[in-house]
C-alpha cells in the first residue's frame, strides 16, 4: 500500500478481553516497530522486528503482550486480558533494512487509540 | 546501551517567538539522526536526516544541526507559528545492521497566541 495502515482506528473493548491491532506495513520495509503512546506522554518502545523474527521485544509491559509478524508484512498485537492501564495509542511503523541503511526513514501508521473500560 | 535523551520534555512559547529542542544520544556506531514531528492524533512525519558527516540541515523554518564529536543535535524552530505545536521526536539509525531504530521520547512544543 501507499502508507502503513493499522486498523482499528479506534478501539473501545471492556476491561479483561483480549484485543487484537493489526499493522500493514509498506511493502518491501523488512523493518516493522510497534511504540504505544499514552495520553501526554512520548513513545514507549514495545518491540521491533526484522521480517518474521523479533530481535527487541524488550519493551512490552507484560506477558499479557504478544506481537507476531507473517510473511514478512503484516503484524498482529495481541493484548491479553486488558486493563485499564492499556488504555493508550498503539503506533506501527515501518522502514527499509531497519539499520546500516544511510538514509532510512520509518513511516508511521495513524494509530488506533485504545481505550479499555 | 544505545539511548536517545531529548530535553526538555514540554515547552510553551508565543507565537512569532523561536525555539530550540535538544538531542542527545549515546547511540555508536551512528549511521544517521532524524527529527519527527508528530501533529496530535497523527503518526510521526520525517522534518529532517542528518548523516554523521552533516553538520546542520534546514526544512524551511526548521534547522537541524549535529556535532557527532559531543553526540548532540538540535532542532531550531524560527518565527514559530500555532500549526508548530506537537512533539517532535529524535531518532537514531546505529550503523549496526539488525538493531532497531533508537527513538527518544520527543519533546511537546505548544505554539501560544
Amino acid at each position: 500500500g501507499a502508507g502503513v495502515s493499522q486498523s482499528p482506528s479506534n478501539k473501545v473493548t471492556e476491561k479483561g478481553k483480549d484485543v487484537e491491532l493489526r499493522c500493514d506495513p509498506i511493502s518491501g520495509h523488512t523493518a516493522l516497530y510497534w511504540y504505544r503512546q499514552s495520553l501526554g506522554q512520548g513513545l514507549e518502545f514495545l518491540i521491533y522486528f526484522q521480517g518474521n523474527s523479533a530481535p527487541d521485544k524488550s519493551g512490552l509491559p507484560s506477558d499479557r503482550f504478544s506481537a507476531e509478524r507473517t510473511g514478512g508484512s503484516v503484524s498482529t498485537l495481541t493484548i491479553q486480558r486488558t486493563q485499564q492501564e492499556d488504555s493508550a495509542v498503539y503506533l506501527c511503523a515501518s522502514s527499509f533494512a531497519g539499520t546500516g541503511a544511510p538514509r532510512t526513514e520509518a513511516f508511521f501508521g495513524q494509530g488506533t487509540r485504545l481505550t479499555v473500560v | 546501551k544505545n539511548q536517545v535523551e531529548q530535553s526538555p520534555q514540554s515547552l510553551i512559547i508565543l507565537e512569532g517567538k523561536n525555539c530550540t529542542l535538544q538531542c542527545n544520544y549515546t547511540v555508536s556506531p551512528f549511521s544517521n539522526l532524524r527529527w519527527y514531528k508528530q501533529d496530535t492524533g497523527r503518526g510521526p512525519v520525517s522534518l529532517t536526516i542528518m548523516t554523521f558527516s552533516e553538520n546542520t540541515k534546514s526544512n524551511g523554518r526548521y534547522t537541524a544541526t549535529l556535532d557527532a564529536d559531543t553526540k548532540q543535535s538540535s532542532l531550531h524552530i524560527t518565527a514559530s507559528q500555532l500549526s508548530d505545536s506537537a512533539s517532535y521526536i529524535c531518532v537514531v539509525n546505529p550503523n549496526q545492521a539488525g538493531t532497531a531504530l533508537i527513538f527518544g521520547k520527543g519533546t511537546t512544543l505548544s505554539v501560544s497566541s
